[in-house]
């Protein structure tokens, strides 16, 4: 059974860098895709993009050019960088694991705030 | 990319009711799609996967149908702990993607 694991820094200026580290426990961690998702305060879901044990990624042509996904399996972590940050990418931010093409199970979610 | 489009945005129902919730992919995404439920401040649970097939632990008055881009989330019997934000996933291509959700609130 994996349980998840994240944190980070919640409060950023604009054009820094948010980073976040998830931590993986149980299960195999070369079964799975890890994943990053968004969501701003009251709206809906997005992918951000994922990760696997190898360091292979896929990310949102949305982000694509701010984001780095990368993983640790001596530690079973991966970890998200979005460069440049700026109000708009205020959100809970999750991590997830992907087996086959479902999201299960999820992280406990990171605010992270920008200050406009 | 391929939009989700759900319907509706809300719907307010009583315990004991039957909800039924639509989710159109933008292309065909055969049975690639998946439901989510998000109480607040927490976050998604999977109930659903490959449209119909009902997530270890989901209680059976959820179910799922459709393939193709019509798909439906159905609850029978509503209960206190459903009402939720539920949101469907389309697993067919990169990058996924997730409808807009839909709010089952209290009547």
């Amino acid at each position: 059974q994996v349980q998840l694991q994240q944190w980070g820094a919640g409060l950023l200026k604009p054009s820094e860098t948010l980073s976040l580290t998830c931590a993986v426990y149980g299960g195999s961690f070369s079964d799975y895709h890890w994943s990053w998702i968004r969501q701003p305060p009251g709206k809906g879901l997005e992918w951000i993009g994922e990760i696997n044990h190898s360091g292979r990624t896929k990310s949102n042509p949305s982000l694509n050019s701010r984001v780095t996904i990368s993983v640790d399996t001596s530690k079973k972590q991966f970890s998200l960088k979005l460069s440049s940050v700026t109000a708009a990418d205020t959100a809970v931010y999750y991590c997830a694991s992907r087996l086959e093409n479902w999201l299960d199970p999820w992280g406990q979610g990171t605010l992270v705030t920008v200050p406009s | 990319d391929i939009q989700m489009t759900q319907s509706p945005s809300s719907v307010s129902a009583s315990v004991g009711d039957r909800v039924t919730i639509t989710c159109r992919a933008s292309q065909a995404i055969s049975s690639w799609l998946a439901w989510y439920q998000q109480t607040p401040g927490k976050a998604p649970k999977l109930l659903i996967y490959a449209a119909s097939s009902l997530q270890s632990g989901v209680p059976s008055r959820f179910s799922g149908s459709g393939s193709g881009t019509d798909f439906t989330l159905t609850i029978n019997s509503l209960q206190p702990e459903d009402f939720a934000t539920y949101y469907c996933q389309q697993a067919k291509s990169f990058p996924l993607t997730f409808g807009g959700g839909t709010k089952v609130e209290i009547k």
